[in-house]
């Protein structure tokens, strides 16, 4: 069964500055999708990224980009120029192109600075 | 974000009461999902629906049932549930097919059982 990884409950960073948010996952499926999803305390949860494992390049969305190491299964959240509302549950997810299945990791709480 | 809408947002139930939440996605989508999310767990994909019908059934407790009655409404009707079930209840969307998509959330519906 595939699983989902997210070493850090928590992390914190200064407004302004950039911070690394690590996913790593286990799959023997070769073609799959990766997300990360924002879940600020308003409790609704947000796509910030999709990437295509077939895909080399790293996805990015504005100030939010992936480091995407497919041999190392790892997908880590990078956020520049961190704002206040950055603040919030970052959820890593994965999903296989044959599964509707969308299996999560625990979520890393980011906290940002002023 | 409007695009997928959950009522309530909040449920205060005693165990033989019958309740049923409500979902309605307004972005075309063929898919829905219902997820349960409990405090310091990942989320639990609970039931997906692709064109209606119902295709993944993730050995979710009876006292849970879901109706999809059209693409857009997904319900999950709530009896004689447990004081464990108490829960944030997120309900997605996506549009199926190739390449894949993300899943969209709603607000979500905070249950409390007594």
């Amino acid at each position: 069964a595939q699983t989902v990884t997210q070493s850090q409950p928590e992390m914190s960073v200064q407004e302004a500055e950039t911070v690394t948010l690590s996913c790593t996952y286990d799959t023997s499926e070769s073609d799959y999708y990766l997300f990360w999803y924002k879940q600020p305390p308003s409790r609704q949860m947000i796509l910030v990224i999709r990437q295509e494992a077939y895909k080399q390049q790293n996805a990015t969305e504005n100030r939010f980009s992936v480091n995407f190491q497919k041999a190392a299964k790892s997908f880590s959240l990078k956020i520049s120029d961190s704002q206040l509302g950055d603040a919030a549950m970052y959820f890593c997810a994965y999903r296989s192109a044959k599964s509707e299945k969308l299996v999560f990791g625990k979520g890393t709480k980011l906290t940002v600075n002023p | 974000e409007t695009g997928v809408t959950q009522t309530p947002r909040h449920l205060v139930m005693g165990m033989t009461n019958k309740k049923s939440l409500k979902c309605e996605q307004h972005l075309g989508h063929n898919a829905m999902y219902w997820y349960k999310q409990s405090a310091k767990k990942p989320l639990e994909l609970m039931f997906v629906y692709n064109f209606k019908e119902q295709t993944e059934n993730n050995s979710v407790p009876s006292r849970f049932s879901p109706e999809c009655p059209n693409s857009s409404h997904l319900f999950l009707h709530l009896h004689t549930l447990q004081p464990e079930d108490s829960a944030l209840y997120l309900c997605a969307s996506s549009q199926e097919g190739l390449p894949i998509g993300a899943q969209y959330f709603g607000p979500g519906t905070r249950l409390l059982v007594l």
